[in-house]
């Protein structure tokens, strides 16, 4: 395809559960970024990635987020024993280079029972 | 830390019409990026437009302009001659142009589109 994509679309977890999302960045593409969105906000950064690097993890909020891109191209967030505050779309996003600008996927509804 | 805020939850205008969305920002630094991404209901996030801070010229894109004062720190975004289907949730958004990539998002403007 052409732009991001992202699966599943929607994840329902009941508390306490581990979650992993998916992001297929656009072919070529060298950063991937992750980002979360709570209900009437603004997307928030998590982390991101040049290549198969984690450059900066500082927004991931607590060590029960793991993210890695081990090939450098498809990137899988992880959420370990996922709380109720979870709850958020998780959007995705590419960029060719460093100066480029940042291509979105459609996200993923996580809600946490 | 840089911030970007959007002082306008609600925004609304006739179609054909012209509105303007507001957005500050504050940072320490002189070189950076500024966007403005819409939001439809579906949620995919799409780039209307891109200033760079070292260009004094404003950005235009077809309908969309922005008036970008750099002493100010403001970024507006103008929409011309509106239609139904600029109807969306509007982020301005901040990068550094060195150290980490990352937007730095406002909390946002809905913008509703009267027929």
């Amino acid at each position: 395809g052409a732009g991001v994509s992202q699966s599943p679309r929607y994840k329902v977890a009941k508390r306490g559960q581990d979650v992993a999302l998916r992001c297929d960045p656009i072919s070529g593409h060298v950063s991937l970024f992750w980002y979360q969105q709570a209900l009437g906000q603004g997307p928030e950064f998590l982390t991101y990635f040049q290549n198969e690097a984690q450059l900066d993890k500082s927004g991931l909020p607590s060590d029960r987020f793991f993210a890695e891109r081990p090939e450098g191209s498809v990137s899988t967030l992880k959420i370990q024993r996922t709380q109720q505050e979870d709850s958020a779309v998780y959007l995705c996003a590419s960029s060719l280079h460093r100066e480029g600008t940042q291509y979105f996927g459609p996200g993923t509804r996580l809600l946490v029972l | 830390a840089q911030t970007v805020t959007q002082s306008q939850p609600e925004m609304s205008v006739q179609e054909a019409e012209t509105v303007t969305l507001s957005c500050t920002y504050d940072t320490s630094e002189s070189d950076y990026y500024l966007f403005w991404y819409k939001q439809p209901p579906s949620r995919q996030m799409i780039l209307v437009i891109r200033q760079e801070a070292y260009k004094q010229q404003n950005a235009t894109e077809n309908r969309f302009s922005v008036n970008f004062q750099k002493a100010a720190k403001s970024f507006s975004l103008k929409i011309s001659d509106s239609q139904l289907g600029d109807a969306a949730m509007y982020f301005c958004a901040y990068r550094s142009a060195g150290g980490s990539e990352k937007l730095v998002f406002g909390k946002g403007t809905k913008l509703t589109v009267n027929p």
